[in-house]
């Protein structure tokens, strides 16, 4: 199975800043990682596929990149409603596996 | 609109099963498959397995020999059963819409949830 380790597992915040969470394979999985955001309560959300492809309607302060084994999500300005819960998974094989998670606080 | 609803919270006692339905609308249901996912409290996430429309099933193998995931295509809606219960299996369980051919992980809408849980 492709292990997906996520840094840090939570962070503390202020409105307006920039955020970057980070997101390694055990082994490359190329560009087959998407990152999903979870409110409290809520079913996830599709944030982006393919490491960089942000989906449509999500904001574009939302950005990808990587490939390989080390990819990263950033917010650039965050807003009031970002903070959630951060997941990365990877789609190149089965089982599919998700990162621990990364719960973003407001500081 | 594309919706995916699931049936409601279960308590289970351990050893016993649990069936979780997902009614898909919005969308022509025969033109994808369905993953299920799940989430113990304070936990992250499991993917469980995929269905596609017509059957064919690919399931995570820790869980292979334990869960069964079927659809009917009259109704659009897809079930996960989970057998031989433990307290360990007491979580969220979501479906989420997923490729037709293959469980290519992408999922862009999801079920409400269902909250299962697992008490003596």
């Amino acid at each position: 199975d492709f292990q997906m380790t996520q840094s840090p597992s939570s962070l503390s915040a202020s409105v307006g800043d920039r955020v970057t969470i980070t997101c390694r394979a055990s082994q490359s999985i190329r560009s087959y990682l998407n990152w999903y955001q979870q409110q409290p309560g809520k079913a996830p959300k599709l944030l982006i596929s393919g490491a960089s492809s942000l989906q449509s309607g999500v904001p574009s302060r939302f950005s990808g990149s990587g490939s390989g084994r080390d990819f990263t999500l950033t917010i650039s300005g965050l807003r009031p409603e970002d903070f959630a819960t951060y997941y990365c998974q990877q789609t190149y094989s089965t089982p599919l596996t998700f990162g621990g998670g990364t719960k973003v606080e407001i500081k | 609109q594309l919706q995916l609803v699931q049936s409601g919270a279960e308590v289970k006692k351990p050893g016993a099963s649990v069936r979780v339905s997902c009614k898909a609308s919005g969308y022509p249901f025969s033109s994808y498959g369905i993953s299920w996912v799940r989430q113990a409290p304070g936990q992250g996430l499991e993917w469980m397995g995929w269905i596609s429309a017509d059957g064919s099933t690919n399931y995570a193998p820790n869980l292979r020999g334990r869960v069964t995931m079927t659809t009917d295509t009259s109704t659009g809606t897809a079930y996960m059963e989970l057998r031989s219960l433990g307290s360990d299996d007491t979580a969220v369980y979501y479906c989420a819409r997923d490729g037709l051919i293959a469980a290519v992980g992408t999922f862009d809408y999801w079920g409400q949830g269902s909250l299962v849980i697992v008490t003596s």
